[in-house]
């Protein structure tokens, strides 16, 4: 079944502080492992993504970590600002035969100041 | 750069009323979707299309249908709305499939009364 799991569904963190989202995955045609952002009143924005490739991609404050054998993922923000505050989704893409995003059900940050 | 325009952006239907929810992007991409996002569910895939006088079913294409007459323009039609379909939807375009940044809309939010 395609299906992503993430955790947790929402989370509080302090300005500063480590933002850490789980997700996993039971499909292992899934190549292609997009993090989106979405802010209330907006439509999801992509944020990194990473292919299995590689263990770990960095843009900025924001990294995903990518463990294949335990089939899942994490995004990490870094010094978590207030402006981070958001929902975060994480999904998943399976070249073989199809065109969509499989999306996990998504975490609700909150960095308070 | 206008992205992804939807239109309207809020909108309140009885039940058994039809509409059509408009899509249009001007970044000339051929794949479009049509995604509902619903508190805590993340996004489902309900139809999407990739190129002029193409589309297929989503996750979740029950009750809805859609249109590609051109490459700009993607709407989708609820026929005798439900109050199941009260959500936010959302309209996305690439320029070629899942492994591609999807460009979302800012959504119109539908409430079935």
């Amino acid at each position: 079944q395609q299906q992503v799991k993430q955790s947790p569904q929402s989370l509080i963190v302090q300005k500063g502080g480590i933002s850490i989202i789980n997700c996993a995955y039971e499909n292992t045609a899934f190549d292609y492992f997009p993090w989106y952002q979405q802010f209330p009143g907006k439509g999801p924005a992509l944020l990194i993504a990473i292919r299995p490739d590689v263990s770990e991609k960095k843009e900025g404050r924001f990294t995903i970590s990518f463990n294949k054998s335990a089939k899942q993922f994490s995004l990490h923000i870094m010094d978590s600002q207030p402006g981070d505050s958001a929902t975060y989704f994480c999904a998943a893409y399976s070249g073989a035969g199809s065109y969509q995003l499989t999306f996990g059900k998504g975490t609700k940050l909150s960095v308070i100041p | 750069n206008a992205g992804v325009t939807q239109t309207p952006k809020f909108r309140i239907l009885k039940i058994g009323q039809s509409m059509t929810l408009q899509c249009a992007q001007d970044m000339n991409h051929n794949y479009m979707y049509w995604y509902r996002q619903d508190p805590g569910m993340g996004l489902k895939l309900i139809y999407y299309s990739v190129g002029a006088g193409i589309t297929d079913k989503g996750e979740v294409p029950n009750g809805y249908n859609v249109s590609r007459s051109t490459t700009e323009d993607f709407p989708l039609r609820l026929e005798l709305a439900a109050p199941s379909q009260t959500s936010v939807y959302f309209c996305a375009s690439n320029v070629e499939g899942g492994n591609q940044p999807q460009h979302f809309g800012d959504g119109t939010r539908l409430s079935i009364l």
